[in-house]
């Protein structure tokens, strides 16, 4: 069954380093999305992109923040500068449309990242 | 605002019972509702897509269902098992695009 794949699982960094998360969505959906959950807290939505380009982005997804399809494939979110409060599990998804029935969203496993 | 709010927040059952999961919304104008299941350090997955015109579905020991006037749904899980032990969020789509607003979760825990 297609997945949505993410990589690194796991990511451990200093506070300023820069951080590239990876993901490779189900290779026919057109719609990209990165969310964030706090440990324990809600599912927070980032960033939406569609046809190259971010259609929405929450307050969260500052100057810090940018995302990229650099090849067809790969969709990548990158933080320029981290912070401590940017620690957290970073959830890539993907679906086929952005409305009904297939607008469903189809999540990864996550890559935690932790800033210290 | 749209908001969705869930409760409890938390719940402890014994294997075998059943329990209800609840979920209010007020998403303007809504599209769909979808009831994920998110086991501990992974990603959520999709039990469940109830629209404005569907009262009740099921999925296997999952019945979600949906008051569309009083803007609320409910997850029931019958015949709990261990494996049944995961946080489970409520999601709205508003409107007719990409937008979609995630409930706080339950998080469910199934005691041998």
């Amino acid at each position: 069954e297609p997945e949505v794949t993410q990589t690194p699982s796991h990511q451990v960094t200093q506070m300023g380093q820069e951080v590239i998360l990876r993901c490779v969505p189900i290779s026919n959906h057109l719609y990209f999305y990165w969310y964030r959950q706090i440990l324990g807290q809600k599912v927070e939505f980032l960033v939406s992109f569609y046809n190259n380009e971010i259609s929405e982005k929450s307050e969260i997804f500052d100057d810090q923040f940018s995302v990229e399809r650099p090849d067809g494939s790969n969709f990548t979110l990158k933080i320029r500068s981290t912070k401590l409060e940017d620690s957290a599990m970073y959830f890539c998804a993907s679906s086929e449309s952005d409305r009904g029935v297939t607008g469903e969203l189809f999540f990864g496993e996550g890559s935690r990242l932790t800033v210290l | 605002k749209n908001q969705v709010e869930q409760s409890p927040q938390s719940l402890i059952i014994l294997e075998g019972k059943n329990c209800t999961l609840q979920c209010n919304y007020t998403v303007s104008p809504f599209s769909n509702l979808r009831w994920y299941k998110q086991d501990t350090g992974r990603g959520p997955v999709s039990l469940t897509i109830m629209t404005f015109s569907e009262n009740t579905k099921s999925n296997g020991r999952y019945t979600a269902t949906l008051d569309a006037d009083t803007k609320q749904s409910s997850l029931h899980i019958t015949a709990s098992q261990l494996s049944d032990s995961a946080s489970y969020i409520c999601v709205v789509s508003a409107g007719r695009t990409y937008k979609y607003i995630f409930g706080t979760g339950t998080r469910l825990k199934v005691l041998a």
